[in-house]
């Protein structure tokens, strides 16, 4: 069936530093690519997604690429605020499937 | 635009009872869903809807009920509580994905805090 891998955390990093959280997947066909944020104590929010290979997400600084060739969809921020502490969740959707299949998220922590 | 809103925010339950937590969506969307959020577990789908009157089973839908009597809402019972229900959980909404080439996100509610003593 459909899985989604992401990197075990915890993750830690100093403001400015650059950020990578690895992200694999397992599905047949074609999925869309997504990446959720969850800030402490709140629900998840949609943080970029891509829907084809080789497109680019990117919201907020943060950016992700849809790699068929690797089954991969890393994210990725240049310089990491103390705000951008949170759990990250990578998932996927297969087209025509209802459901989304997630990761079991990535919390990061950034220190000032 | 409210998008998705969850009742109650907070409730403590002693082992037995039962309770109804409530999902409202506002986007007109087909597509529902529970999910629970347990600590190294990440997300799993309890139940969920794909239109007003359809329910179908998740992947951990054991001790849970649901209804989705209007299309803009959908309901989650615990008949029976137990301390192994206690989690945070979460309802999602979607637009429909059957017949599209590529899945449409979800957008989700801000959650509900469970505890069973």
């Amino acid at each position: 069936g459909d899985s989604v891998t992401q990197m075990e955390g915890p993750v830690t990093l100093s403001e400015e530093a650059f950020l990578t959280i690895n992200c694999t997947y397992t599905a047949t066909g074609y999925p869309s690519l997504f990446w959720y944020v969850q800030y402490p104590g709140e629900g998840l929010q949609l943080l970029l997604k891509a829907t084809k290979a080789d497109d680019k997400g990117s919201n907020k600084g943060f950016e992700a690429t849809y790699r068929k060739e690797t089954t991969s969809f890393h994210l990725e921020k240049g310089s990491v605020q103390v705000s951008d502490s949170a759990v990250y969740f990578c998932a996927l959707n297969r087209g025509g499937s209802e459901k989304l299949v997630f990761g079991k998220g990535t919390k990061l922590t950034v220190n000032p | 635009n409210a998008g998705v809103t969850q009742t109650p925010k907070f409730r403590v339950l002693k082992t037995g009872q039962s309770m109804t937590l409530l999902c409202a969506q506002d986007m007109n969307h087909e597509y529902m869903y529970w999910y629970r959020q347990d600590p190294g577990m990440g997300l799993r789908l309890i139940h969920y809807s794909v239109g007003e009157g359809t329910t179908a089973k998740g992947e951990v839908p054991d001790g849970y009920n649901v209804s989705r009597l209007k299309k803009q809402n959908f309901l989650l019972g615990l008949e029976s509580a137990a301390p192994s229900q206690t989690s945070v959980y979460f309802c999602a909404s979607s637009y429909e994905t059957s017949g599209s080439l590529w899945g449409y996100e979800q957008y989700f509610g801000p959650g509900t805090r469970l505890t069973v003593t």
